[in-house]
């Protein structure tokens, strides 16, 4: 699976749009970008995923590059409950995630 | 929603003792997931299955070993507990749409 780097940390206020870079430079054309959240102790909870154009779904948006080396998770109105690390995770369909350290996202009253 | 149970929640054992470590799912998934999490790390999968008595290794499958002899069950075996295998893990079941919903975990402390 291709490799992901996502910041270690960031914080956002309330309310206003939290912007999540994560960076996939040797992402395979057959490679879907996957995001995934936890929010402290609980299990991972899906967000959202895509290959290549922008996806959007009741909790956040998916922006990915034109050449896919970068993607973006955008959550547009961020509350004290979007507190969580985020997980960017790129995979083939083989069913398997591969996480890593992900970003921890404070968000701020 | 899709349901996932794990038990037990919390265990404390002591080094060399075998732990099992049950995953249920009520909703005849076919792929289904064991990971581990420990501090300022991300979860790494151990094994995952594929169908009844289909499974296979992940990155970090020394150690443990897995069952799965009907749908709905999911086992982790500790044949000899470590310290080193002190964690917190976490049950997965893929749903269509290539989603992965996770349990609510175990916390296994190896004394």
């Amino acid at each position: 699976d291709a490799k992901t780097t996502q910041p270690p940390s960031m914080d956002c206020a309330e309310g206003r749009a939290a912007n999540l870079p994560c960076n996939h430079s040797t992402i395979s054309g057959n490679e879907y970008v996957y995001w995934y959240r936890q929010i402290h102790s609980q299990g991972p909870q899906y967000i959202i995923h895509g290959l290549k154009n922008n996806e959007t779904n009741e909790m956040a948006s998916l922006i990915i590059t034109e050449d896919r080396k970068s993607s973006t998770l955008i959550l547009p109105h961020a509350t004290l409950r979007d507190t969580a690390v985020y997980y960017c995770i790129v995979r083939v369909g083989d069913y398997k995630l591969s996480f890593g350290a992900g970003t921890t996202v404070t968000v701020r009253a | 929603d899709a349901g996932i149970t794990q038990s037990p929640r919390h265990k404390v054992t002591e080094t060399g003792t075998p732990v099992t470590l049950r995953c249920h799912q009520t909703e005849n998934h076919r792929y289904m997931y064991w990971y581990r999490q420990d501090p300022g790390h991300g979860l790494r999968l151990i094994h995952y299955s594929y169908g009844v008595k289909d499974t296979d290794k992940g990155e970090v499958s020394d150690g443990y070993s897995v069952s799965r002899s009907k749908t709905e069950d999911f086992l982790l075996t500790l044949e000899s507990a470590t310290s080193s295998q002190t964690s917190v893990y976490f049950c997965a079941i893929a749903l269509a749409g290539d989603e992965q919903f996770f349990g609510p975990g175990t916390r296994l402390t190896v004394l």
